[in-house]
Formats: structure tokens, sequence, C-alpha cells
């Protein structure tokens, strides 16, 4: 099974400020078969982002995605107050599909 | 606009069976992978297993001695059961879509259920 560790654990930042969120795998992801969610408290999580960098329907450009192979990164351009939330990576490459354990981006 | 409603018990006795249905609306289930996700403070997200309108399942190996998921497509359903629950299923349980285009599904999730937790009682 791949292992998805994203870091860091939190992130305390301003709104307007700019958001760097990781996610490392155990192994390759191949094809690039990553995704990201956000999920707000008692809400089940959305996906922002796909096929490592493809943004899902209507989520704004201020989230962009990169990476490759191992190596996988979130960028919230611009903090807006709705963006405080946990981030998830996932893989779908293999199965099981797995989940990093999240990074919660805080207000500061 | 697709959504999915999960429904059953909220509490479940010890070495029980848990059973949950997803009810999917503004669209049909055919064609599409459904899966049951859950997630608790201990473990995270967690993806338990998927099944195609054929009847197709595969499993997460760390369940799937305890795992069947069926579907109903006359109902426009689908369904978990997990056996022998300990207080480590306790966890809020999704139902959720697979992301098809107009050729080709991949395993990531674009709907989900609003989610239903389940807390497993001794």
């Amino acid at each position: 099974e791949i292992v998805l560790t994203q870091s860091p654990g939190t992130l305390s930042l301003s709104p307007g400020e700019r958001a760097t969120l990781s996610c490392r795998a155990s192994q390759s992801v191949s094809n690039t078969f990553l995704a990201w969610y956000q999920q707000k408290p008692g809400q089940a999580p959305r996906l922002l982002i796909y096929a490592a960098s493809t943004r899902a329907t209507g989520i704004p450009d201020r989230f962009s995605g990169s990476g490759s192979g191992t190596d996988f990164t979130l960028t919230i351009s611009r903090l807006e107050p709705e963006d405080f939330a946990v981030y998830y990576c996932q893989q779908y490459v293999n199965s099981p599909r797995t989940f990093g354990q999240g990074t919660k981006v805080e207000i500061k | 606009q697709v959504q999915l409603q999960e429904s059953g018990p909220g509490l479940v006795k010890a070495s029980e069976t848990l059973s949950l249905t997803c009810t999917v609306s503004g669209g049909s289930i055919s064609s599409y992978y459904w899966s049951w996700i859950r997630q608790s403070p201990g473990k995270g997200l967690e993806w338990i297993g998927y099944i195609y309108d054929s009847g197709n399942t595969n499993y997460n190996p760390s369940l799937k001695s305890r795992v069947t998921i069926s579907v109903d497509t006359s109902k426009n359903q689908f369904s978990l059961k997990l056996s022998s629950v300990t207080a480590a299923d306790t966890a809020v349980y999704y139902c959720a879509r697979s992301y098809c285009s107009s050729v080709i599904c991949f395993g990531f999730f674009d709907y989900w259920g609003q989610g239903t937790l389940v807390t497993v009682s001794s």
C-alpha cells in the first residue's frame, strides 16, 4: 500500500498569505494519479485537484497543484477566510486507495 | 446535481454487523464506481471498498474479511455491511462516487455523502 505523508501537520497563516502544503508518497505515484481535498468541520471532503494539477469544477484558481513521482504540492496563492480548513491528499494509482493524514490550515 | 445520502443505525453493538445504505439521487447509479470511506480520529480517512453497477467489487485488504458491498440498481442504492465490529470501527462513514470521464473512470471522488456517525458500543 502507498503511504502518503503530509507536512506540515498544521500551518498557521493570515488571510492573504500564501499556503504551501506537501504530500510525499512512499512509492512513485505514476501518471500523477493524485488528488487533493478540502474538509471543513462537520462536512465531507470536497474535491479540489485531481491528476496532481487539474482543478475540479468550480474550484477557484488560487488553488493549484504540482508535482510528480513521490513529491506533490498544493498551493493556495492568497488565503481567503473560507480556505481555513484541513487538506488531504489521496493517491489512486494503486489499490487500496489511500489518503494522507491531513494538513490543517489555521488562522494565525 | 448528484446527491448521496447515507442511512442506517448510528449505534451498533460490538461483535455485530454494521449496515449502511447510500441512496443516490439526481443521477443514475449505472456506469460509475461507488465507494465507502470512513473517518476516525485515530486513522484518518480510510477507503473501505468500491462496487461497480455490475456488482464487481474491490475491498481494502485490511477490512476484506469483514466487508460486503452490494448494489441495488433498481433503487439507485448501494450498501455496506461490516461484520464483527469493535470499538475501532467507530467512525463517520461516507459514501462517495468515483469520477468518470466519457471513456474512463478514476479512483478519486467527486461526490460525497454528508457522512453518518456510527458508534460501536460494548
